[in-house]
């Protein structure tokens, strides 16, 4: 079955914790990305990758951190956690295509910093 | 500035009724316009998009109109079914790059028995 899979799917941490949210496809996407999602703001890219050893700063990088150093996965690091960054996250992969714009989502992790 | 943006929160329909769910843009220069379903607890899930020099797109049961004219897009669903229930988001995309999907903030729809 295609699918992204995120892991944790809820993680309750505290201010300064360094975590990893985990992002694997199986899908041979090129492209990956990161998302927040805010009550009222939508979802908002973080950063993204459009193939290994290539990641870019999306629109609210800031706190956040990114490797791609295989294919199918595309973990997001935040190395000192702050409430601010409570939110809820999703992982996105699609084919690196200008044509294509069905993004395959994970089913999300919500992320309480306190 | 760059911005997909709806206008209204939230709409509440009765089964069996049609719904329409309205978003304005403001980048012309987007390539398509594209909508998002998204269920409690799971992650959005594509319906349709429809390309820049189209004016209208069908589905089953939903239909994408876009006016370039007033820059709006809207999704129509036919038949509104519970399983329809959802935060709705339209989205835009220009070129394969960084801003490969803009999305809107939602639009939440209650379908009433």
């Amino acid at each position: 079955e295609a699918q992204v899979t995120q892991n944790p799917r809820y993680l309750i941490t505290v201010t300064g914790k360094k975590l990893t949210v985990t992002c694997s496809q199986n899908m041979n996407h090129e492209y990956m990305s990161w998302y927040r999602q805010d009550p009222g703001l939508g979802l908002r890219q973080i950063y993204y990758s459009m193939n290994v050893e290539v990641t870019d700063k999306g629109d609210v990088p800031e706190g956040y951190k990114v490797s791609r150093k295989e294919k199918r996965n595309f973990p997001l690091i935040l190395e000192s956690p702050s409430p601010n960054q409570t939110s809820l996250y999703f992982c996105a992969s699609s084919p690196w295509d200008r044509k294509n714009t069905e993004a395959f989502f994970g089913q999300g992790t919500r992320l309480t910093v306190v | 500035g760059e911005s997909v943006g709806l206008h209204l929160p939230t709409l509440s329909v009765q089964e069996g009724d049609n719904s329409i769910i309205n978003c304005a843009y403001s980048n012309s220069a987007s390539d398509y316009f594209i909508w998002y379903k998204q269920e409690s607890g799971k992650g959005p899930q594509f319906i349709i998009d429809i390309r820049s020099n189209m004016d209208k797109r069908q589905g089953q049961r939903v239909t994408v109109l876009l006016n370039k004219t007033v820059k709006h897009l809207s999704l129509q669903i036919a038949a509104t079914q519970p399983g329809d229930s959802a935060v709705y988001f339209c989205a835009e995309k220009k070129g394969t790059g960084r801003r490969a999907l803009t999305f809107g903030s939602g639009t939440r729809l209650q379908v009433q028995p």
